[in-house]
């Protein structure tokens, strides 16, 4: 079992709908990331999560430290939202002096105009 | 926050030979990493670029493979060593500023294809 799990693996949807990825993991964490990754290969930092919840235009991502589950929502969403979305998770305890990020598989989202 | 640039952006190469990525940051770093994500996974750490000293290798990854270079705060190189189709990857630079506790930035990748 993978220690970072994401669902859906693909998800189809169209112009202007809520769109919601999952990411559990079964470690212990410092911290939470949400990443966008488009077909070129370019990786866009989105989210650093700890607690609670961030909002950034469309962009929400929560997390729940208790349940080791964080989500990310697009409000509104549209085709140039069309990326492949990645969780990575920070191991140890907050202010601890690790940095390795663990890596979701990613969800492949294509937003249909 | 970092802007991370890469050299190059995309490069095919033949087996057997060697191929140096050059990761360039506009800003003082604390921590430089490169990354490798094979065709449909996700991303696998390859080592810790330390600057003025021998990188920090993850398990299954090996510097006469990946000979690592950091000579200062804002530069680093990745070398692939003696390719084989197998090395066809995305190769990823990232890093960390100090000014931003705990968020990594990442280059734009460096796509390997070997023949």
């Amino acid at each position: 079992k993978n220690e970072v799990e994401q669902s859906p693996q693909n998800l189809t949807a169209q112009e202007g709908e809520f769109i919601t990825i999952n990411c559990s993991y079964s470690v212990g964490i410092s911290a939470l990331h949400w990443l966008q990754q488009h077909p070129g290969g370019g990786i866009v930092s989105l989210f650093m999560l700890s607690s609670g919840k961030k909002k950034h235009g469309r962009l929400i991502a929560t997390i729940n430290i208790q349940e080791k589950h964080s989500s990310l929502h697009i409000t509104a969403s549209h085709p140039r939202d069309s990326a492949v979305y990645i969780c990575a998770v920070r191991l140890g305890v907050y202010g601890g002096a690790t940095n390795k990020l663990i890596f979701g598989t990613g969800t492949l989202l294509a937003v249909q105009p | 926050s970092a802007v991370i640039s890469q050299k190059p952006s995309r490069d095919i190469c033949q087996r057997g030979t060697s191929l140096t990525i050059q990761c360039q940051v506009d800003s003082q770093v604390t921590m430089m990493f490169w990354y490798r994500q094979q065709p449909g996974q996700s991303l696998t750490l390859i080592a810790t670029a330390n600057q003025g000293s021998e990188a920090t290798y993850e398990s299954g990854f090996v510097i006469d493979k990946f000979p690592i270079s950091r000579p200062n705060l804002t530069f680093s190189t990745l070398t692939v060593s003696n390719m084989s189709p197998e090395d066809s990857s995305i190769y990823l630079c990232s890093a960390e500023a100090g000014f931003s506790y705990n968020e990594q930035f990442f280059g734009p990748g460096t796509r390997l294809t070997v023949l």
